[in-house]
């Protein structure tokens, strides 16, 4: 099993591109999350999703968009890049609507914006 | 979702038992305490979690208070690949979110 995929792992935007980062998972899990971590920083929830076809936002969602069309896979879209966003995005899957249910993450995907 | 309180660092000596505090005043009922921890450059990894009885498994140990408002992630010998950031989180039984906080940052002096 691959666990939780994530691309690509490094990026550099210009002010104002737009970009998607991909994430896919091959653990048949329903709940994916999106979450970004500035330096020295903890993680803040962007997206969360808890099915295909169900999204709703986390902590910080404003200048990002989601989709989830499939179980596998749950993009984050980035619309008019800002300096603002640059940090490391972590995609995570979980398998259980209960709370015990933990976290697989995939490895991060480091984006700069100039 | 309830949240919860951390110190920022910590200090351990290598093949030391090292406890790291977790408050959590306003937990409910259905809330899981769950621990992650996250190496340098990569992205947390799930340690342990528990309701309300203390859990083992091959990393670590989780105790948890009678009354639940505070738990402690046991590391019984650490090692120099402990060094991370470790995260008490809580999720409840009927949420969807896992809300991070900054959580303690652990040193392992060898």
């Amino acid at each position: 099993n691959a666990g939780v995929t994530q691309t690509p792992k490094f990026r550099i935007l210009k002010i104002g591109q737009s970009m998607t980062l991909q994430c896919t998972q091959d653990m048949n899990h329903n709940y994916m999350y999106w979450y970004r971590q500035d330096p020295g920083m903890g993680l803040k929830l962007i997206y969360y999703s808890v099915g295909a076809g169900i999204t709703d936002k986390g902590e910080v969602p404003n200048g990002y968009n989601v989709s989830r069309s499939t179980t596998e896979d749950f993009p984050l879209r980035l619309e008019l890049a800002a300096p603002s966003q640059t940090s490391v995005y972590f995609c995570a899957s979980s398998y259980s609507v209960a709370g015990a249910g933990e976290l697989f993450f995939g490895e991060g995907s480091r984006l700069t914006v100039l | 979702d309830a949240k919860t309180t951390q110190p920022n660092s910590m200090e351990s000596n290598e093949e030391e038992p090292v406890h790291l505090p977790c408050n959590h005043s306003t937990i409910s009922g259905t809330d899981y305490i769950h621990w992650y921890r996250q190496l340098p450059s990569q992205g947390p990894e799930y340690v342990i979690h528990g309701l309300t009885s203390n859990v083992n498994n091959r990393m670590a140990s989780l105790a948890i208070a009678e009354d639940r408002k505070s738990s402690t992630l046991i590391l019984h010998r650490a090692t120099l690949r402990d060094a991370a950031v470790y995260y008490c989180i809580l999720r409840s039984n009927t949420g969807n979110q896992f809300y991070f906080g900054t959580g303690t940052s652990l040193t392992v002096i060898p």
